[in-house]
């Protein structure tokens, strides 16, 4: 059972426009959601994170969006760049010793 | 300050064969957790270790396993390989692994299963 649904798989977007990543999730005892962005041959990193007690988070042209009530968050990127092109991973985690969860994945390619 | 290391990088097995992969984590970080990534799948758990102990595990079949050493490097061992091991292997480590969550993941260890 996928406890993190991530959409869409694979993502083109024109240089300059914005990226949307949208995931879901079931447990409600998730408290952490973090994004993580893996360039080939790379392992993922950490790229943002929220927590539920705020409903947007901002670091340069990265957003996430977080809607409680509708169990979503999904990540913004402004002003897409060729350079952001990589495959990004939502997560989740609920408090205490359980381990972080992930979405499958969304390829994204910036085209010029 | 070193990163996640992992080894080897990429190894070739065939049906039936084991393999060990080792993960040395960031220093002075504690928890090691292993995950299997695959095309189809993502990035899925497989079990963390914190001080020697393992303290939490994936849903995946007795022929995975894993131990970490007192220096909290990791192995994790893949017994009677068969072809839908083939994947990458990715090591992560954190401070505690528990509180914020964030994890500092190795390059992997791409294994193919022939």
């Amino acid at each position: 059972q996928q406890q993190v649904k991530q959409s869409p798989q694979s993502l083109i977007v024109q240089k300059g426009g914005i990226s949307i990543i949208n995931c879901a999730y079931e447990n409600t005892a998730f408290d952490y959601f973090p994004w993580y962005q893996q360039f080939p041959g790379k392992g993922p990193a950490l790229l943002i994170a929220i927590r539920p007690d705020v409903s947007e988070k901002k670091e340069g042209r990265f957003t996430i969006s977080f809607n409680k009530s509708a169990k979503q968050f999904s990540l913004h990127i402004m002003d897409s760049q060729p350079g952001d092109s990589a495959t990004y991973f939502c997560a989740a985690k609920s408090s205490g010793n359980t381990p972080l969860v992930f979405g499958k994945g969304t390829r994204l390619s910036v085209i010029a | 300050k070193a990163g996640v290391t992992q080894t080897p990088r990429y190894l070739i097995k065939t049906r039936g064969q084991q393999v060990t992969l080792s993960c040395s984590p960031i220093s002075g970080h504690r928890s090691v957790s292993w995950y299997q990534q695959t095309p189809g799948q993502g990035l899925q758990f497989l079990f963390e270790y914190f001080s020697e102990t393992q303290r939490n595990k994936g849903n995946f079949p007795g022929r995975f396993s894993g131990r970490q050493f007192s220096n909290s490097r990791s192995e994790m061992n893949v017994s009677t390989l068969e072809l839908g091991d083939s994947a990458l292997y990715l090591c992560a480590s954190s401070l505690d692994g528990a509180a914020t969550g964030e994890l500092f993941f190795g390059e992997g260890s791409r294994l193919t299963v022939l």
